[in-house]
């Protein structure tokens, strides 16, 4: 059961920019715990997009980028591209359950 | 290079238990945590649980607790997860990944296993 909230869907024509947002609760993201984003291709294993917040694993190009601020967090994709098509999780801790961990709901990006 | 390699597709009947391996290389296994997510079809990542192969600490989801069993094997790099009674409620791909602390996030995934329960 996901604990954090996202936007079922959002999409841009190429090249625009898109945001898609996390909301959790005081016992998670509001808790100083770090957020994290995973692509996930149709098909495929989750992949890291964005760690501790606003960090790129290498090799993940400089178009994602990500940010937090109180109980929310967000993954920004500039200059959309057609293999951005995909699913998006966002991943955070959550002390109050025992220390779980806990994923969004999960966001299509759909380019246009 | 870093893999995470899981066992292949199960198929199982109502209240049997599947239990899936996850085979790690390319990094001291040891020093890494390994957890489970599993995703039923069309839906999100939902999270399992842990276990450090270095003191075989486990640590479950309150969902699972009961039912699910993480064990290691460090003489070949493999992690297991066993989840007993199965529903149809539990057909879903399980993935294992690796993280380096308990809390942090998960660098490398599994291929996923596909486990299919019918009556």
């Amino acid at each position: 059961q996901a604990v954090l909230t996202q936007p079922p869907s959002v999409s841009g024509a190429p090249g625009q920019r898109v945001t898609i947002s996390c909301t959790g609760s005081s016992s998670n993201i509001g808790a100083a715990n770090d957020v994290h984003w995973y692509q996930q291709l149709p098909g495929t294993a989750p992949k890291l997009l964005i760690y501790r917040n606003t960090y790129r694993p290498s090799g993940v190009p400089d178009r994602f980028s990500g940010s937090k601020s109180g109980t929310s967090a967000s993954l920004a994709i500039t200059g959309l591209q057609a293999e951005d098509e995909a699913e998006y999780y966002c991943h955070s801790y959550d002390r109050s359950l025992s220390g779980s961990h806990v994923f969004g709901t999960g966001t299509k990006v759909t380019v246009l | 290079q870093v893999h995470l390699v899981q066992s292949g597709a199960e198929v199982k009947k109502t209240g049997a238990s599947v239990k899936v391996s996850c085979k790690a290389s390319g990094y001291t296994f040891t020093s890494y945590y390994i957890h489970w997510v599993r995703q039923a079809p069309g839906q999100g990542l939902e999270w399992m649980g842990w276990i450090n192969p270095n003191s075989g600490g486990t640590n479950y989801a309150q969902k699972f607790q009961g039912r699910v069993t993480m064990t290691r094997d460090t003489s070949i790099n493999t992690a297991y997860m066993e989840l007993t009674r199965l529903t149809s409620d539990d057909t879903a791909m399980y993935f294992c990944a690796k993280s380096f602390t308990r809390n942090d996030n998960f660098d490398y995934w599994g291929q996923g296993t596909l486990a299919t329960v019918s009556s």
